[in-house]
């Protein structure tokens, strides 16, 4: 279900490292999966979406990465920069439904 | 190319007072319209959704509501609002896999 209610973690990279966020899905049959951008009072950015049939999707800086046998999704973002610093949210959506279902958001500080 | 509008951008509103929220796409038809709410700090709830004109979907229940007249064009409405209806409140617009979310409207109940 929804990740409503819960405080967001935080991950803290140095500037120019690699970065992790993580997300753990809850439904098997999810078929699509994104990843958003959330900058302070702005509306989520798309970056890279992920159907479930791949395991890997490659993007300008940033891949995302499936494992549907531990349901489990994760953003890499390399060579972090000052300006990745956000709140990232996974999103995936049920067996080609009109709903998507968020995760509870992780936010990046990048450290200069 | 697609772009969704809200506003107002921010409302600082009293209890009990009335809302309407109104959210409008351009360059696309038909597109499953969203209405989500976002505490500060936390992630998204999603409020409601219309697959088409007249159509609404209610995800939570509360003291709002949501209608859409036109095929581009999402309301959100309460007759009184309580406190608790404080928020960040964001339209979303999708057609096939992918959503796309509008720049929000921060709601301020006082």
């Amino acid at each position: 279900g929804e990740s409503v209610g819960l405080h967001l973690p935080t991950l803290s990279v140095q500037e120019g490292d690699n970065s992790i966020i993580n997300c753990a899905y809850s439904n098997s049959a999810s078929d699509y999966f994104i990843w958003y951008k959330q900058e302070s009072g702005k509306g989520p950015q798309f970056i890279i979406d992920i159907r479930s049939n791949m395991d890997k999707r490659q993007g300008q800086r940033v891949t995302v990465l499936l494992n549907k046998t531990v349901k489990h999704l994760s953003l890499q973002i390399a060579a972090t920069q000052p300006g990745d610093s956000a709140v990232y949210f996974c999103a995936e959506r049920h067996n080609y439904g009109q709903n998507f279902v968020f995760g509870p958001g992780t936010r990046l500080s990048v450290l200069p | 190319s697609q772009t969704i509008h809200q506003w107002p951008a921010t409302l600082v509103q009293p209890v009990g007072s009335p809302l309407s929220l109104e959210c409008t796409v351009e360059g696309t038809s038909n597109p499953n319209l969203y209405w989500y709410r976002q505490a500060a700090g936390r992630g998204l709830q999603l409020l409601f959704y219309s697959v088409g004109i007249g159509q609404i979907s209610s995800e939570v229940p509360q003291n709002l509501s949501a209608s859409r007249p036109q095929d581009r064009q999402f309301i959100l409405s309460s007759k009184k609002l309580l406190l608790s209806d404080s928020g960040f409140y964001l339209c979303a617009w999708s057609r096939a896999h992918e959503q796309f979310f509008g720049p929000g409207t921060r709601l301020t109940v006082l």
